[in-house]
């Protein structure tokens, strides 16, 4: 198994630009979640996800769209870039949504100029 | 949004030594508490999902307790070796009522073993 896989890892964009990081596991987890961390505020949720296509907002979902079309897949897309989007962006699925643990994927660092 | 604390903010322990920290959290609607271990560079991996007031988790030199009617979980590291360091986050999962949501983390103890 592959567990959960990112990409890219690293992305550069400039203002306006958009983007979808991908976002794909392969142990048929039912729940998965976008984080964002930034230095001094931890690990905050952007969206979350429990089933195909059923999505919902975290914390701080201003700026990002999300869709589940699969099991499998659960793609963040940046609309237009701004750079206080410039983040490390990790994606997790769990089995269930609270009492599973989540496993993270290698997360993405994404630059906004 | 829930208000977790985690204390203290960061911790300078000697090799062999044993410590411990605290996660915060509120007691109303609780349904799951988890405790997970972040390595520089690396991702958060989970050390524990914890649900029962009362529980106790043990993982190696790792344990955790849990109290949900006062709303705190220790965290306690047996013998610290230099493999430890790391930040240790904590997450409470509130009961939603047959919803769903998701984890709102601490800012987490950033831990360093000192050899």
């Amino acid at each position: 198994n592959a567990g959960v896989t990112q990409t890219p890892k690293f992305q550069v964009l400039k203002t306006g630009q958009s983007m979808t990081l991908q976002c794909a596991q392969d142990m048929n987890h039912e729940y998965m979640s976008w984080y964002r961390q930034d230095p001094g505020m931890g690990l905050r949720l952007i969206h979350y996800s429990v089933g195909a296509g059923i999505t919902d907002q975290g914390e701080v979902p201003n700026g990002y769209n999300v869709s589940r079309s699969t099991t499998e897949d659960f793609p963040l897309r940046l609309l237009s870039a701004a750079p206080s989007q410039t983040s490390v962006y990790f994606c997790a699925s769990s089995y269930g949504a609270s009492g599973y643990e989540q496993y993270f994927g290698p997360g993405t660092r994404l630059t906004v100029t | 949004i829930l208000n977790v604390e985690q204390s203290p903010q960061s911790l300078h322990v000697q090799e062999g030594d044993s410590t411990n920290f605290t996660c915060s959290f509120p007691s109303s609607n609780f349904y799951a508490l988890h405790w997970y271990r972040w390595e520089t560079a690396k991702s958060p991996e989970a050390l524990f999902v914890m649900t029962l007031n009362g529980d106790e988790k043990k993982k190696g030199r790792i344990s955790a307790t849990l109290n949900t009617k006062e709303g705190y979980s220790y965290l306690y590291i047996k013998g610290s070796q230099p493999e430890d360091s790391a930040t240790y986050l904590c997450a409470p999962y509130p009961d939603s009522g047959g919803g769903a949501d998701g984890l709102t983390f601490g800012k987490g103890t950033h831990l360093i073993i000192q050899p």
